[in-house]
């Protein structure tokens, strides 16, 4: 079984302020895990993932996650934001090994203040 | 090359009723999955394709809800009769090859609303 927690439905930062969103995961067995984002009225799309390897992962648009196991955690950052980062953000997991069923947070919605 | 796509984008119903969902998968991908997001809650996978076999249909929440995939390629899913709870937007998305994990490529989604 697994699961995903999201600490903060929304988040709030200023342009060029550090943007750190939370994610916490529970597997029973090794864990892939993602960051997707969602536009408005767009599709959900890939930023990052970690399957196996470098824990630190870097993704589009100058994010990046750690995975940390000790704490259960792959929280995404991103040293300074812009506005149009302005965006809903899903932490996602699924197990390794090959099966595709992936299990999402319920998101994060990330505003950008001028 | 063309993403996923899905129609209708929005849709109004009434109780009772009867709403067909469509995906079209990127071309060539065997993998479909449809999920579904319920208002200020979680992404919930519903199940999975590989080619025109169902893999994984444990996310479907009862057997109101009806999915095809007609030849392996376009997939539908039916809601009969359509209930308030099912109102939701309903994700669509399609990966190449079974196996190794690969990039799950999403559609925009069907805004479900039922009165």
């Amino acid at each position: 079984a697994q699961s995903v927690t999201q600490l903060g439905s929304h988040v709030s930062v200023s342009e060029g302020a550090l943007v750190l969103l939370r994610c916490n995961y529970s597997s029973s067995v090794p864990p892939y895990l993602f960051w997707y984002v969602q536009y408005p009225n767009q599709g959900l799309q890939l930023l990052l993932k970690y399957t196996t390897g470098a824990t630190l992962v870097k993704g589009i648009n100058g994010f990046e996650a750690e995975f940390k196991k000790s704490e259960t955690s792959f929280h995404l950052t991103k040293p300074s934001a812009h506005m149009s980062d302005a965006a809903e953000y899903f932490c996602a997991v699924t197990p390794s090994g090959g099966y595709q069923k992936v299990t999402f947070g319920t998101g994060t919605k990330l505003q950008v203040i001028p | 090359e063309a993403g996923v796509t899905q129609f209708p984008s929005h849709s109004v119903i009434e109780k009772g009723q009867t709403v067909t969902l469509r995906c079209d998968p990127i071309s060539g991908h065997d993998n479909l999955y449809w999920y579904r997001r319920v208002m200020g809650k979680e992404i919930k996978f519903l199940l999975h394709f590989v080619k025109e076999s169902k893999q994984d249909e444990s996310g479907m929440p009862n057997n109101r809800f009806l999915a095809e995939r007609t030849g392996g390629t376009y997939s539908t899913l039916k809601v009969q009769p359509a209930e308030l709870e099912d109102s939701g937007v309903y994700f669509c998305a399609s990966s190449h090859r079974q196996g190794a994990w690969e990039t799950q490529y999403f559609g925009p989604g069907t805004r479900l609303l039922v009165l």
